[in-house]
């Protein structure tokens, strides 16, 4: 059974750095693009970028490019996004995503749980 | 201001069929790119419900199906159930903007 399980919820304070995780398992990690979506509170969903872990490449929508870092441990089938400074406005629910195929406009076929980060002083 | 363009809210009955629409451009869904369409209940993460404009994942009711015509992507639900008020979301890729996955604003779909 193929899941994403991601690290828990975050309080971090303006300024701060933060770096939140993905876990894939029951299926092979390394030959999937496996990304993350935000969702700002009640709000709908936004493409932030995603990774290929065999090889590390990754895609950035502009909307986020420079504003996040995604990476990728594929000796531990995971995936991380990180923020070296966060800001109110980057309060949200993170989801990471499985990318169904290796071809951009494929769908994304299984959702973590979601990480809920809180930004504020 | 999303990419692709959803109506913000539909409703039905028990039993009756409803629509939802998703209109985008000459570079996403007009230039070919496949539309995916997602759940998401109360509380919960997104999941896959119609992919590649109209193919089910196992375990996805066929009262549900998609369709795609020109611009234009649509997403049927048939025998309207409580269980199915939820937001919908289409999603595509977008050629135009660095080549990003664009997702619609999202459609409130409320069972009366």
């Amino acid at each position: 059974e193929v899941q994403l399980v991601q690290s828990g919820a975050e309080v971090k304070k303006p300024g701060e750095s933060l770096k939140i995780s993905c876990k894939g398992s029951g299926y092979t990690f390394n030959t999937y693009w496996i990304g993350w979506v935000r969702q700002m509170p009640g709000k709908g969903l936004e493409w932030m970028g995603n990774i290929f872990p065999r090889d590390s490449a990754t895609k950035y929508s502009p909307s986020f490019q420079g504003q996040v870092t995604i990476s990728a441990d594929k000796s531990i089938n995971t995936a991380y996004l990180q923020w070296t400074s966060l800001k109110a406005s980057d309060t949200a629910i993170y989801y990471c995503v499985r990318s169904q195929s290796y071809f951009d406009w494929s769908s994304f076929d299984y959702w973590g749980q979601g990480t809920l980060v809180t930004v504020s002083s | 201001q999303s990419v692709l363009t959803q109506p913000p809210s539909v409703s039905g009955a028990p039993g009756q069929r409803v629509t939802i629409s998703c209109t985008g451009s000459s570079s996403n869904i007009g230039a070919h790119y496949d539309v995916h369409w997602y759940q998401q209940l109360p509380g919960s993460a997104p999941k896959l419900l119609i992919y590649a404009n109209t193919n089910r994942p196992s375990g996805v009711p066929d009262r549900f199906s998609g369709s795609k015509s020109g611009i234009s992507a649509s997403l049927a639900i048939t025998g309207l159930q409580a269980e199915d008020e939820a937001d919908y979301y289409c999603q595509s890729y977008d050629s135009s903007l660095s080549g990003s996955r664009v997702f619609g604003g999202g459609t409130k779909l409320t069972v009366l």
